[in-house]
C-alpha cells in the first residue's frame, strides 16, 4: 500500500540552526501539507501546497518556514534558525485531489536544544 | 473559524466492549468532511473513518461507526467490540470542502482498552 515517508524519524538541533524535514508523498497525489503537534497538545495545521506554490498557511508558519518541492518527489519543510518553542512532532501529508482525505506520514521528532 | 471539541480527554474499555467517543465542531458552512483519526504510541497519524456533511446515513468501517447529527453539530465515533490494539488516541478532525484538506483538529481522548 502506498505510503506517505518522511525523513529523519528524530532530529536534535541547537538552537538557531537550520533544519529541513523531508518528506516523500504518495506519487500520484497532487496536494501538500505540513502540521506540527507539540508534545501533549493537538495536531496543527502549518501549511497546504499545490500546483508548486503555497495554497495557505497558518499564524505559525511565518517567515522562518519555507517549504518547496525541489524535485517532483520530496516535499520539505525548512525551518531557517530554530527556536526552542519549535520542538515538536512534524507531519507531514498528501491527499489525491480536493475530495479525497489526506494521509499522514510518520512523523519526525524534531528537538532543539 | 472553525472548532472542534473534544470534551472526553481519556476514556477506558474493556476488550470485546463498546465505547463512544464524542466529539462536537462550530462551522456556519454547509459543506464539509468531518475524519476520526487515531494516533498510537508510535506517534503516526492513521485515518479510521471519514463522513461527507452532505450524506445522510451515518459512516461505517468494520468496528467503527460514527454518529453524525449534522444539525447538533456532533460527530461521535463508536468502536465496538474494542481490542487491545485500539488503545490510542482519537483525534477528531474537520476539514472544508474548499478543495483542501486543511483539518482543523480536536484536542483528542486518549483511550485505554484494557484486558
Amino acid at each position: 500500500e502506498p505510503e506517505v515517508t518522511q525523513t529523519p524519524s528524530h532530529q536534535v538541533t541547537q538552537m538557531g540552526q537550520e533544519v529541513i524535514l523531508r518528506c516523500v508523498p504518495i506519487s500520484n497525489h497532487l496536494y501538500f501539507y505540513w502540521y506540527r503537534q507539540i508534545l501533549g497538545q493537538k495536531v496543527e495545521f502549518l501549511v497546504s501546497f499545490y500546483n508548486n506554490e503555497i495554497s495557505e498557511k497558518s499564524e505559525i508558519f511565518d517567515d522562518q518556514f519555507s517549504v518547496e518541492r525541489p524535485d517532483g518527489s520530496n516535499f520539505t519543510l525548512k525551518i531557517r534558525s530554530t527556536k526552542l518553542e519549535d520542538s515538536a512532532m512534524y507531519f507531514c501529508a498528501s491527499s489525491g485531489d480536493s475530495n479525497t482525505e489526506a494521509f499522514f506520514g510518520q512523523g519526525t521528532r524534531l528537538t532543539v536544544v | 473559524a472553525q472548532t472542534v471539541t473534544q470534551s472526553q480527554p481519556e476514556m477506558s474499555v474493556q476488550e470485546a466492549e463498546t465505547v463512544t467517543l464524542s466529539c462536537t465542531y462550530d462551522t456556519s458552512e454547509n459543506n464539509y468532511y468531518l475524519f476520526w483519526y487515531k494516533q498510537p504510541p508510535s506517534r503516526q497519524m492513521i485515518l479510521v473513518i471519514r463522513q461527507e456533511a452532505y450524506k445522510q446515513q451515518n459512516a461505517t468501517e468494520n468496528r467503527f461507526s460514527v454518529n453524525f447529527q449534522k444539525a447538533a453539530k456532533s460527530f461521535s465515533l463508536k468502536i465496538s467490540d474494542s481490542q487491545l490494539g485500539d488503545t490510542a488516541m482519537y483525534f477528531c478532525a474537520f476539514a472544508q470542502n474548499t478543495g483542501f484538506q486543511k483539518l482543523v483538529f480536536g484536542t483528542g481522548t486518549r483511550l485505554l482498552v484494557s484486558p
